[in-house]
């Protein structure tokens, strides 16, 4: 079974770009989860999907951040124009439906994101 | 809002020894309680899981402890090997969430052949 993947695993763009982050989720995963660290910080949660729907997005920092979960499949995240302060690791993690209490997250290997 | 501590931030043992790494959280409304590893460079392992309704869970020299009342988790390695060498994260999965993990800063753990 394939894990969690992320693309790019590095992205690196100046001050007023757009990127865009890509996960593809274990197959059968219905939750999506979006997390980030910033330097010398905690991970700390973005944004939620179940299947498509966004279920919660309290963490997303500003409306710079867009994320999408087309058809229930892979996510993107799109950071237009990026600043300087959105520098980090950006995780995706995947888990089953049904009980939360059981509900193990896996996580993919993270995208580093420098901008410059 | 939910807190995570780990304490040490930072752990050298010499391999063979059994060690403790701590956790704590400031809100019992959790659904869970997951200990991860990340190896430098790479995502985070899930090692257990410990449901909110339940005391411990064991994998092979592993153990994790959960303590909801007093807010602490532990996560036991037995007989210590140089390829437990790593960063350890605890996080607590969000009751009021969707079980959204807030994360602790983790502990290095260096394990000296």
């Amino acid at each position: 079974e394939a894990g969690v993947t992320q693309f790019p695993s590095h992205s690196v763009i100046e001050k007023g770009q757009t990127v865009t982050l890509r996960c593809d989720p274990i197959s059968g995963h219905d939750n999506l989860y979006w997390y980030r660290r910033v330097m010398g910080k905690e991970i700390k949660f973005l944004l939620h999907f179940v299947k498509e729907s966004k279920q919660d997005e309290s963490g997303m920092p500003n409306n710079r951040f867009l994320a999408e979960r087309t058809g229930g499949t892979y996510s993107t995240l799109k950071v237009q124009p990026a600043e300087l302060e959105d520098s980090g690791v950006y995780f995706c993690a995947s888990s089953r439906g049904g009980s939360l209490a059981k509900n193990i997250q896996y996580f993919g290997a993270g995208t580093r994101l420098s901008v410059l | 809002k939910q807190e995570v501590t780990q304490i040490p931030a930072a752990l050298s043992v010499p391999e063979g020894e059994n060690l403790v790494l701590n956790c704590s959280f400031t809100d019992s409304a959790i659904y869970n309680l997951q200990w991860f590893r990340q190896d430098p460079g790479k995502g985070l392992t899930s090692l257990l899981l410990i449901q909110s309704s339940q005391r411990e869970q064991t994998s092979g020299r592993l153990n994790a402890s959960l303590d909801k009342s007093s807010g602490r988790s532990t996560l036991y390695i037995a007989a210590s090997q140089p390829g437990d060498s790593a960063t350890y994260l605890c996080a607590g999965g969000d009751q009021t969430g969707a079980n959204n993990l807030f994360f602790g800063t983790g502990t290095r753990l260096t394990v000296i052949p």
